[in-house]
């Protein structure tokens, strides 16, 4: 079975700019959420969506959003880019959210200049 | 919000030696994980483990949720075990929301 494909895996923005990362979970899984790695602030929890609904949201500014299709495949945006948003993006998928482990991407690292 | 604490913060082994990693929480838990991060980012799962004891080849873990902290073992390290490794928990209703710790880096020594 595929594990979960994240699309890019590197990506330079120049601040001001947005940028659309991909997600696609693996087979069967419904629930998929993001995380922001950063070597000060670790691992943060952005958002989880189940079934094409957000059903949890971290702490982050609106400038983070994201979305899941009807086929779980997932895409987190984020808008006018700023320098802090450099970090490396992970998505996971699980079968169903909390009660289930969860599998990570590799990873898609963002670099803003 | 709960807080998640790993011991110790980094770790240095020779090969072939044992380790034990700790992950302690404040607060009563759903779950619990184990994560390793490989020097090329990749999180790699390695226990799901709300309570009890779990093992896989070398590696093993045990979570005593009364008491609200998590044992990682490593027996006969390799220096492909170096990474960090992370724990994580899930706590109230907070579906999919995963609180991690910031982890134990490790480095096996050839």
């Amino acid at each position: 079975k595929a594990g979960v494909t994240q699309t890019p895996r590197y990506l330079i923005k120049t601040r001001g700019q947005q940028v659309t990362l991909s997600c696609s979970p693996i087979s069967g899984h419904r629930s998929v959420s993001w995380y922001q790695q950063t070597p000060g602030q670790g691992l943060q929890f952005l958002f989880e969506y189940f079934s094409e609904t957000q059903r949890n949201k971290g702490n982050f500014p609106g400038r983070f959003s994201g979305r899941q299709f009807s086929n779980s495949r997932s895409e987190m945006n984020v808008s006018t880019l700023e320098l802090g948003d450099s970090a490396l993006y992970l998505c996971a998928s699980s079968l169903t959210g909390s009660g289930s482990p969860l599998h990570f991407g590799n990873g898609t690292r963002l670099t803003v200049t | 919000g709960i807080q998640v604490e790993q011991s110790p913060p980094d770790l240095i082994l020779q090969e072939g030696a044992n380790s034990t990693l700790r992950c302690n929480f404040s607060d009563s838990v759903n779950n619990l994980q184990w994560f390793h991060q490989n020097p090329w980012g990749q999180l790699i799962n390695l226990f799901y483990i709300p309570s009890g004891t779990k093992q896989n080849g070398r590696l093993s873990a045990t979570t005593v949720a009364t008491e609200r902290y998590s044992l990682l073992y490593i027996s006969s390290s390799q220096t492909t075990d170096s990474g960090v490794y992370f724990c994580a928990v899930n706590y109230g209703g907070s579906q999919g929301n995963l609180i991690f710790g910031k982890g134990t880096k490790l480095s096996v020594k050839p």
